[in-house]
This record gives structure tokens, C-alpha cells and sequence, in this order.
């Protein structure tokens, strides 16, 4: 079956652009995480949510960082006014349900901002 | 911060050798888990063991893990140039998240 799949694979934009990266977790899993990993920070936990619901965004960065899901399936993760050390690779994942246990990870997507 | 932290190494082994690569964490967990990550893309899940578990195999790969010394490790046994990637542990508090380490980067040379 179709795993998790991310849009763009690869991005590059401007300082102070908005960029709106997409996950398409695998279907019926209802937990959906986002990660990034960069050179400096490894992979950090950014959000997750269950169902359409994000109970904890401790982990975003800034308020410039939003995200949402839609219809317990696809997500959005909005970054808003990028600035150079947001380049990094974001990695989206899913799994059956919040602590489940193994997560499904997608290909990322490699963030640039110049 | 609550990190699973690998042994910072570099490895560089012959095909057919085994490699291990070490795990260490910071209080008590649900689980732990093995990730592989080719080329700094998608990463793959390779093994969870439970924290009532003490070993657990899976193909050529042999998990451990010592909640008393809160560490874990991973083996890859005869090794193949295919399983040259980084390799990730990963635990998991109860806390809805992964806290990744910051990975071992393994070199098989044919």
C-alpha cells in the first residue's frame, strides 16, 4: 500500500516568504507527527496531532511555525516569514494511533531559504 | 531535554562484520526504537523493544536493552554493503512524541 508521502521533496524560497510544506499520512492511521532535522539540531519534534486535533505545539519552534490537519488525514505545516535557520529537512510521519509505537516516516521535504 | 543519545561514532567496517552502535537514555520509557535513514531522507523503522524486554532479534539485527543502565544497543550481524545508512534509536516517554539521537553514521565496505 501507499506510504507516507510529502510535498514539495524539495523547496527553496526567499527570506520572508511564506512556505506551506504537505504530508499525506498512510491511510486509517490517526496520529500524524512533524519532525525536522538539521545539520546543528538533529531531529526535532515539531507537533503532532490525533485526529485533527494538536494538543501540544511546545514543540514549534516560533509562532511563525503553524500547522494543521484536515479530515483526520492531510496536513499543513506553515512556515510563515521564513528565516535562513529554518533550512532543514522536514519529516512527517504516522502511525495507527498517538503511542502506538512505530511511526511511519514520509521522504521529507528539503527546506532552503536564502 | 529527553534524548536518546547514540555513541557520536563513525563506523567503518568490512562486509561480512558485525557492527554494534550504543544508546543511552535519560528516564523511563515506553519503548525504545532503531531507525535507518538513507542518503538524509525518509527514515525506515527497523525493531522496537519494550521496556519488560530485554533482547529481541529481527532478521540480522539483535536489540538489547538494560533499563538499569538506561542504554541500549544494536547489532548488525554479517553485515552488507546495503546496510551502509545512519542509524537512529529513538525513545519514547509516554509523552506522544520520539526524541530522537543524533544517529551513527555505519560504512559497510564491500
Amino acid at each position: 500500500g501507499a506510504g507516507v508521502s510529502q510535498s514539495p521533496s524539495n523547496k527553496v524560497t526567499e527570506k520572508g516568504k511564506d512556505v506551506e510544506l504537505r504530508c499525506d499520512p498512510i491511510s486509517g492511521h490517526t496520529a500524524l507527527y512533524w519532525y525536522r532535522q538539521s545539520l546543528g539540531q538533529g531531529l526535532e519534534f515539531l507537533i503532532y496531532f490525533q485526529g485533527n486535533s494538536a494538543p501540544d505545539k511546545s514543540g514549534l519552534p516560533s509562532d511563525r511555525f503553524s500547522a494543521e490537519r484536515t479530515g483526520g488525514s492531510v496536513s499543513t505545516l506553515t512556515i510563515q516569514r521564513t528565516q535562513q535557520e529554518d533550512s532543514a529537512v522536514y519529516l512527517c510521519a504516522s502511525s495507527f494511533g498517538v503511542g502506538a509505537g512505530e511511526q511511519y516516516f514520509g521522504p521529507g521535504t528539503r527546506l532552503t531559504v536564502t | 531535554s529527553q534524548q536518546g543519545e547514540e555513541d557520536p561514532q563513525a563506523l567503518s567496517i568490512q562486509e561480512g562484520e558485525n557492527a554494534t552502535m550504543n544508546c543511552s537514555y535519560k528516564t523511563s520509557i515506553n519503548n525504545l526504537q532503531w531507525y535507518r535513514q538513507n542518503s538524509g531522507r525518509g527514515l525506515v523503522h527497523l525493531i522496537l523493544i519494550r521496556s519488560n524486554e530485554r533482547e529481541k532479534h529481527s532478521g540480522r539485527l539483535r536489540v538489547t536493552l538494560d533499563t538499569s543502565k538506561k542504554s541500549s544497543s544494536l547489532l548488525i550481524t554479517a553485515s552488507r554493503a546495503a546496510d551502509t545508512a545512519s542509524y537512529f534509536c529513538a525513545t519514547d516517554y509516554g509523552n506522544n512524541r520520539l526524541a530522537f539521537g543524533k544517529g551513527n553514521q555505519v560504512v559497510v565496505i564491500p
